[in-house]
């Protein structure tokens, strides 16, 4: 089951904040956060598993809702580097057939 | 470390035609991941090996495609015959092992299907 993400697109002037959000239909084991900018490969971010943690990553944090099946990840302060499209890759099973589905991403634009 | 090395580049045939693509893992990465993103999409996994065994194929037109992982290292996924709606980018990437490891990408070969 792909994961939604919302808002598909988003707009921000250098210094302005972001969240990006991760809903999955079924149960989560972990997700997965990667920023891919065009034409480049997908970087990765951060890993969450299950149990509710938050984690950062200079001025970027992403936290797990085990119970509401989402993940948002936070971007503060955003600089222009931080332009490109967002995805979430989800883990429903954590067995030992673990993969990753990708939502459909998320294009953030910081303008100047 | 060196990244994920993908070759070639771009790509562009006719329908019907075949195609491979070569893929080097970082060194000691031990999963081996050929994804297909189309353009405005998430990466979809295509396959995925652990060492030189599929662990999971089951979205891998197997009509079509097929890849191989002979000694564990490097990767090949190769298309025969292609067909139009194949236009996308194959990104391989590969972890440290399948069991939640972050997963490092390379930058992909970018098909174009005439």
């Amino acid at each position: 089951q792909q994961p939604v993400q919302s808002p598909q697109a988003v707009i921000l002037r250098e210094g302005e904040d972001a969240v990006i959000n991760c809903s999955s239909s079924k149960a989560l084991y972990s997700v997965h956060w990667y920023r891919q900018k065009h034409g480049e490969a997908p970087v990765f971010l951060m890993i969450l598993l299950k149990g509710g943690e938050q984690k950062g990553h200079e001025k970027i944090s992403a936290s797990f809702n085990e119970k509401k099946q989402q993940s948002s990840l936070y971007l503060t302060a955003s600089q222009l580097s931080y332009s490109g499209t967002y995805f979430c890759g989800t883990e429903n099973s954590g067995g030992s057939n673990y993969k990753l589905t990708f939502g459909k991403g998320t294009l953030l634009t910081v303008n100047p | 470390e060196a990244g994920v090395a993908q070759s070639p580049r771009y790509k562009i045939i006719e329908k019907r035609q075949s195609v491979a693509f070569w893929c080097n893992p970082i060194s000691g990465h031990a999963t081996l991941y050929w994804y297909q993103q189309i353009l405005g999409q998430g990466p979809k996994l295509l396959i995925q090996f652990q060492n030189n065994g599929v662990v999971d194929d089951s979205q891998l037109p197997k009509d079509r495609f097929s890849a191989e992982r002979l000694k564990g290292v490097d990767s090949t996924l190769k298309i025969q015959p292609a067909k139009l709606e194949d236009s996308a980018v194959y990104l391989c990437a590969s972890s440290f092992s399948g069991d939640g490891q972050p997963q490092h990408f390379g930058d992909g070969t970018r098909l174009s299907i005439l």
